[in-house]
């Protein structure tokens, strides 16, 4: 099946820094790249996707870059709080049109 | 996401016991997932359903077996639970497999 590698697998950065992490896939037929949020003792939410026909969308503070030719795509966190701390997964729908996850990254936000 | 749901949240249950873990959604969407998450290996997926007469196997669905009793519904079972099925499982929905599953909060099984 499709792999999806994610790094770092942790983070730790100062408050008012940025982070960025990094996804890397092998199926040039995925077509669409959600990344999720996962607080703990919660279930994993939707924070931002992308589709395969653009090269980056921002909300706020999140915005994701997709790099089809390099087969990569990454979340950057602008300005990040002590509340961005989470677990965050790259995901990506695959050519049998199921999603698959990468690790996680456990990002730490330092106040 | 408050709109699926999942019973019980947390079950400690011995070695060879069978089990039953239960997901209802209010979304109105079609498809639901079964997901295993374990620290260190994402989450994984265990069976899907695109609609109420459609089961499929995920990556992961030995020693585990799937329920549709209705759009809303979608039960997990382990008919012989064993000591690595201890981990978190997550249900997800779909409008359809064009869009986003919205998740569960999860129900964390313990096998003794």
């Amino acid at each position: 099946g499709e792999n999806v590698e994610q790094h770092p697998s942790t983070l730790s950065v100062q408050e008012g820094d940025s982070a960025v992490i990094k996804c890397t896939y092998s199926d040039s037929a995925s077509n669409y790249f959600p990344w999720y949020k996962q607080e703990l003792g919660k279930g994993p939410q939707l924070i931002i996707d992308i589709r395969s026909n653009v090269g980056e969308k921002k909300d706020q503070r999140i915005a994701v870059t997709l790099n089809k030719t390099a087969k990569h795509f990454s979340l950057h966190i602008t300005e990040t709080q002590p509340e961005d701390s989470a677990v965050y997964f790259c995901a990506l729908r695959s050519s049998n049109y199921k999603l698959t996850f990468g690790k996680g990254t456990l990002l730490t936000v330092n106040p | 996401d408050a709109d699926v749901t999942q019973t019980p949240r947390n079950r400690i249950t011995k070695t060879g016991k069978r089990i039953m873990l239960e997901c209802s959604q209010t979304k109105g969407h079609d498809r639901m997932y079964w997901y295993r998450q374990d620290p260190g290996l994402g989450l994984r997926l265990i069976y899907y359903s695109f609609d109420v007469k459609d089961i499929n196997k995920g990556e992961i669905s030995d020693g585990y077996s799937v329920s549709r009793q209705a759009q809303a519904k979608f039960s997990l079972s382990l008919e012989s639970a064993i000591p690595n099925q201890t981990a978190l499982y997550f249900c997800a929905t779909s409008v359809s497999v064009q869009e986003t599953q919205y998740f569960g909060p999860g129900t964390r099984l313990l096998v003794l």
